[in-house]
């Protein structure tokens, strides 16, 4: 089990830039959350997928921010334009079911500069 | 809002203490109760759950449960170096969107050797 990837690991970046970061969830979890982690709020949910479909998207700071799922093995969240309060950590993490742990990547460090 | 709170610290103990963490959650109708340890630059990884009123023991860790006083908490026995790291606590919020985790933002322990 490779866990789940995600991918760039850093990615630095101006302002104004699009940028998007992408995940790979464990094959066979149909769960799909993006978190956001920074000092000052910890870590924040943004959305979530069940079977490919956004069911709480309530976490999505603004309309710069989207998510999408085209199928069980990939998602990718994109930010356009990017600001520099957009710097954080951001998380793809996983699970097959209500009371089974996540699972979480390794993270994308974003610095928007 | 559903909030958890933690104490940020840092918590300090001698190596072969117990640690003691704490968390309280705001929603009444929390089902799941999870601890998740984050070491430095890394992502978080699931220690315990906890779903029932009372004590659940896993090896040198225990977390308690008291969901009157909406309060959770974990124990590390004979603490190590090792232990040293940020624990977050989670909660499984009641609800439609009932696959969410609000976690609080950490308390930072150090085990002193």
């Amino acid at each position: 089990d490779a866990g789940v990837i995600q991918s760039p690991r850093h990615e630095v970046t101006e302002m104004g830039q699009e940028v998007t970061l992408r995940c790979k969830p464990i094959s066979g979890h149909d769960y799909l959350f993006w978190y956001r982690q920074t000092m000052m709020r910890g870590l924040e949910l943004l959305i979530y997928f069940n079977n490919n479909v956004p069911i709480d998207d309530s976490g999505m700071p603004e309309d710069r921010f989207s998510a999408k799922m085209p199928n069980a093995s990939f998602s990718t969240l994109k930010i356009q334009p990017s600001e520099p309060r957009d710097s954080a950590v951001y998380f793809c993490a996983s699970t097959g079911g209500r009371d089974s742990p996540l699972h979480f990547g390794n993270g994308t460090r974003l610095t928007v500069t | 809002q559903k909030e958890v709170e933690q104490n940020s610290g840092p918590l300090s103990v001698p190596e072969g203490a117990i640690a003691s963490l704490n968390c309280t959650y705001s929603d009444r109708g929390s089902q799941s109760f999870f601890w998740y340890r984050q070491y430095s630059g890394k992502s978080p990884e699931l220690i315990m759950f906890i779903y029932s009123n009372g004590d659940k023991e896993d090896g040198r860790f225990t977390a308690q449960l008291n969901k009157a006083s909406q309060y959770v908490s974990l124990l590390i026995r004979d603490s190590q170096p090792s232990d040293s790291a940020t624990y977050l606590c989670a909660v499984r919020n009641s609800g439609g969107s009932n696959y969410k985790l609000t976690f609080g933002k950490g308390t930072l322990l150090t085990v002193n050797p």
